[in-house]
């Protein structure tokens, strides 16, 4: 089945302990993005990827990094966790951009206290 | 900066037609994408637009004026299931940045 995958699907932990948000497809798509989620806010990008080694930031990319070794794997990482990153994460793929839709995974809900 | 509006909430009944707005104020264009998003749910894509005109895709349209910044989508016939959020996202630079609306929450009432 095609599919997007983030693990973990719900965290809660601590102000600046590191933690990494998986995301892995298996439909072979080279773009790939991460995107939070607040309240009034819609879906604002972090990063994205063109292909692997190839990143680029979005629109509110402070406090993270990404990489992509591999085409599958897309991790998001929180270096330093604050409370404001405090919210629901989703990764997409696709296999270009414009009219190739974008398959997002089920998402990631982060507490950070 | 980067903008897109839409409404914020739109009601309509059950088998009516309803139209939902976006206008975009941004550096690049290179087209307009459509999501839908169910509560707590991941966001599902509905269409897109690149050239002026209409898209047609079953109950769901999607129109586009570059020269306006303008673009909007149609849903016709409307179902309780179509009850939901929808987004719409403007790709802005050719590497695949873009930037989505704050969403349109549609309620259908019975």
């Amino acid at each position: 089945e095609a599919q997007v995958t983030q693990n973990p699907r719900y965290l809660i932990t601590v102000t600046g302990k590191k933690l990494t948000v998986t995301c892995s497809q298996n439909m072979n798509h080279e773009y790939m993005s991460w995107y939070r989620q607040d309240p009034g806010l819609g879906l604002r990008q972090i990063y994205y990827s063109m292909n692997v080694e190839v990143t680029d930031k979005g629109d509110v990319p402070e406090g993270y990094k990404v990489s992509r070794k591999e085409k599958r794997n897309f991790p998001l990482i929180l270096e330093s966790p604050s409370p404001n990153q405090t919210s629901l994460y989703f990764c997409a793929s696709s296999w270009g951009v414009g009219n190739q839709p974008q398959h997002f995974g089920d998402g990631t809900r982060l507490s950070i206290l | 900066g980067q903008s897109l509006e839409q409404p914020s909430e739109v009601t309509a009944v059950e088998g009516a037609i309803v139209q939902i707005n976006c206008t975009y104020q941004t550096s690049g264009f290179y087209g307009l994408s459509w999501y839908q998003q169910h509560d707590g749910g991941a966001p599902t894509f509905l269409s897109y637009n690149a050239l002026d005109g209409l898209e047609e895709t079953g109950r769901f349209s999607s129109f586009l004026s570059r020269s306006d910044s303008y673009g909007y989508l149609l849903l016709q016939e409307l179902q309780m299931k179509d009850s939901a959020s929808y987004f719409c996202a403007v790709i802005y630079n050719q590497g695949g940045k873009l930037i989505f609306g704050q969403g349109t929450e549609l309620s259908v009432k019975p």
